[in-house]
């Protein structure tokens, strides 16, 4: 069973436009992150929300919490080739030790 | 300081050698993690350390040995391994374990071929 179920899992837009990546479960989680990884690489940590209805900004990139706790979305304001790469959303619940990874949306912005 | 290194970043090895994967952080974190992950999947869970102890073992073969010499060092030892082992191997790094809301800071990760 995927608990954290993220779409899409393929994005491939033009430089310029916006996109939204989804993180959805049935289960509340306590907090979630986002991360970006790049080919070789390791993940690389982009944000962390805790509070359900939290909203974060990095840059052109939007981060929102739902106010159950349970999904989270990723908005990238005019995309640009430097952000293409694998964005992974992990949650971690309430009583358990463990991270909990989606299977990411890999994401490729066409210059 | 947010960095984790691992050495070495690749390594080629046949199934009957003996290395080892090192990993370091000097952030001050209590809690390791080890995770493999194949090409176009997420991080799989392998290994969690806590205040340089054995917390969680998701079931991992015997053949991958870890071991937390201090709490700024975790090592992964292999022997006779199998090519389906060939993977990335990452070490990850958090303030504690089980607090419910923590961040992990990953590694650049070892490239591990078997052969």
């Amino acid at each position: 069973t995927q608990l954290l179920e993220q779409s899409p899992q393929f994005l491939s837009i033009q430089e310029g436009e916006n996109l939204t990546v989804y993180c959805n479960s049935s289960s509340v989680f306590s907090s979630l992150q986002w991360y970006r990884q790049e080919p070789g690489e390791g993940p690389v940590l982009l944000v962390t929300v805790v509070t359900g209805g939290e909203v974060k900004k990095l840059k052109r990139l939007t981060f929102q919490f739902g106010d159950a706790r349970k999904d989270s979305s990723l908005h990238i304001t005019a995309a640009q080739p430097g952000d293409t790469g694998l964005y992974l959303c992990a949650g971690i619940k309430n009583r358990d030790d463990k991270i909990i990874f989606g299977k990411g949306t890999r994401l490729h912005i066409l210059p | 300081d947010t960095e984790v290194t691992q050495t070495p970043k690749h390594l080629v090895m046949g199934m009957t050698n003996k290395k080892s994967l090192k990993c370091e952080q000097h952030m001050g974190h209590r809690a390791m993690y080890w995770y493999k992950q194949k090409a176009k999947k997420p991080p799989e869970l392998m290994f969690v350390y806590s205040y340089e102890k054995l917390s969680i073992n998701e079931s991992v073969p015997s053949r991958f040995s870890p071991e937390c010499p201090n709490s700024s060092l975790l090592n992964l030892h292999l022997h006779a391994l199998q090519p389906e082992d060939s993977a990335l191997y990452l070490c990850a790094s958090s303030q504690v374990v089980g607090r419910g809301s923590y961040e992990q800071y990953f590694g650049p990760g070892t490239r591990l071929t078997v052969t």
